[in-house]
């Protein structure tokens, strides 16, 4: 059971500029855990994306880019390109469940 | 070059068992935590237990605690999970992970095997 809410689906243009949203709560990203983002597409292994909140690894384009505030963190890809389709998920830890916990998933759309 | 690969996935009855594996390649494998995600079928990912570099401390969802089982042996640079009395909740996708050192987060992944709990 998923303890951070993602939207669903986002879609925009080639170009455009998306942004995803996670919301947690005080026992996990309002704890001053880390948010962390992971690209994923079906079949494949999940790739990470954003770690620390705002850091991205190496080969990751700076196209995505994260945020936190508070009890919520938001990942952002602007530019937007067909190769960014893909299910996108956040990540933290959760002191009340003493376990990882992610996000609902949000679907990424081209259009 | 990072590799995890998983194996031992397949369809099992309800209330059977099935050992998963994960070959660990390209880094140092004692140094660094292991867990296992797991997605269900439409559904998103889900962590479900970890593990600490010597294999001392291990964690668990709790819907799997009591149930499965996570290890490692370090010489064989191998992560397991023994899953014991599944359930058809239990039927995903299994993916092995490797923990960021000093930060819970996972770096690289595996491409997952499948479970598949069914009659």
């Amino acid at each position: 059971q998923s303890v951070l809410t993602q939207p669903p689906s986002v879609s925009g243009a080639p170009g455009q500029r998306v942004t995803i949203s996670c919301t947690g709560s005080s026992s996990n990203i309002g704890a001053s855990y880390d948010v962390h983002w992971y690209q994923h597409l079906p079949g494949t292994a999940p790739k990470l994306l954003i770690y620390g909140n705002t850091n991205r690894p190496s080969g990751v384009p700076d196209r995505f880019s994260g945020s936190k505030s508070g009890t919520s963190a938001s990942l952002a890809i602007s530019g937007l390109q067909a190769e960014d389709e893909a299910d996108y998920y956040c990540q933290s830890y959760d002191s009340s469940l003493s376990g990882y916990v992610f996000g609902t998933g949000t679907k990424v759309t081209v259009l | 070059e990072v590799q995890l690969v998983e194996s031992g996935g397949g369809l099992v009855q309800p209330g059977g068992s099935l050992r998963l594996s994960c070959a660990a390649s390209g880094f140092t494998f004692s140094s660094y935590g292991m867990s296992w995600v797991r997605q269900a079928p439409g559904k998103g990912l889900e962590w479900v237990s970890s593990i600490t570099t010597s294999g001392g401390d291990t964690y668990y969802v709790d819907s799997v605690k009591g149930r499965f089982t996570i290890s490692r042996d370090n010489s064989k640079n191998t992560l397991y999970l023994q899953m014991n009395s599944l359930r058809a909740e239990d039927t995903a996708v299994y993916y092995c992970a490797k923990k960021y050192r000093g930060s819970y987060l996972f770096d690289y992944w595996g491409q997952g095997t499948l479970v598949s709990v069914s009659s």
